[in-house]
């Protein structure tokens, strides 16, 4: 069964004060996987997809990197305005072309100033 | 930049009153989903959809669910037969050809009393 498993499940910072998130997925042939920002009642809002072991992306004071096993999301120097869910999500190359996600339950990150 | 558009924002229902959940996809894009989100639990796939069929179910999508794209540029969730455990966050997503990054509506709140 393909799993994703976030931690830790809450996260709270200084402001300036770096620090990393974690995702853990098993799955059965890995297609991508997504990192996306969830504000409180809102939609999860896209980040960075990740397709193989190695691969980064950055944007602004976020960072993804992949292996095979896990994604970790790099927050450097967060400010208040990082406050939120942060949600992680895996495809598998199994299934159908349109390829459903499998979420994990997300880590609340609240910087403070 | 384009985005996903959901309505209503919120709907408040009867028990087992129906209920349509209205999406705009992004224009270009052809491959839709809805998730749900019950109050502080994982974000579930519920359906796929491509070339007005359905491309892959979730074992929640059941006989009460069903989904369509009336004119061609929006796309439907009925529930026809709304249940207490119903309420939840319905999200719309759409994907783009040959992309794997499925991007987020801002959601339907749906509460059935």
């Amino acid at each position: 069964e393909d799993q994703v498993t976030q931690s830790p499940e809450a996260l709270r910072l200084q402001e300036g004060e770096s620090s990393s998130l974690n995702c853990s997925y098993t799955v059965s042939g890995l297609r991508g996987l997504f990192w996306y920002r969830q504000d409180p009642g809102k939609g999860p809002e896209f980040l960075f997809t990740l397709y193989s072991a190695g691969e980064e992306k950055e944007k602004e004071r976020l960072k993804a990197t992949l292996t095979k096993k896990e994604s970790f999301l790099h927050i450097t120097a967060p400010k208040p305005e990082d406050s939120a869910t942060y949600l992680c999500a895996v495809r598998a190359k199994r299934g159908s072309t349109l390829g459903r996600l499998y979420f994990g339950r997300g880590t609340q990150l609240t910087v403070w100033p | 930049e384009p985005e996903v558009t959901q309505t209503p924002s919120h709907q408040v229902t009867q028990m087992g009153q129906e209920v349509i959940l209205r999406c705009v996809p992004i224009s270009n894009h052809l491959y839709f989903y809805w998730y749900r989100q019950i109050l502080g639990q994982k974000v579930e796939f519920l359906v796929s959809f491509y070339n007005n069929e359905i491309s892959e179910k979730s074992e929640i999508f059941d006989d009460q669910f069903s989904v369509e794209r009336p004119d061609g540029s929006n796309f439907t969730l009925k529930i026809r037969s709304t249940k207490l455990e119903d309420s939840a966050m319905y999200f719309c997503a759409t994907k783009a050809s040959r992309e794997e990054t499925q991007y987020f509506g801002p959601g339907t709140r749906l509460l059935v009393l």
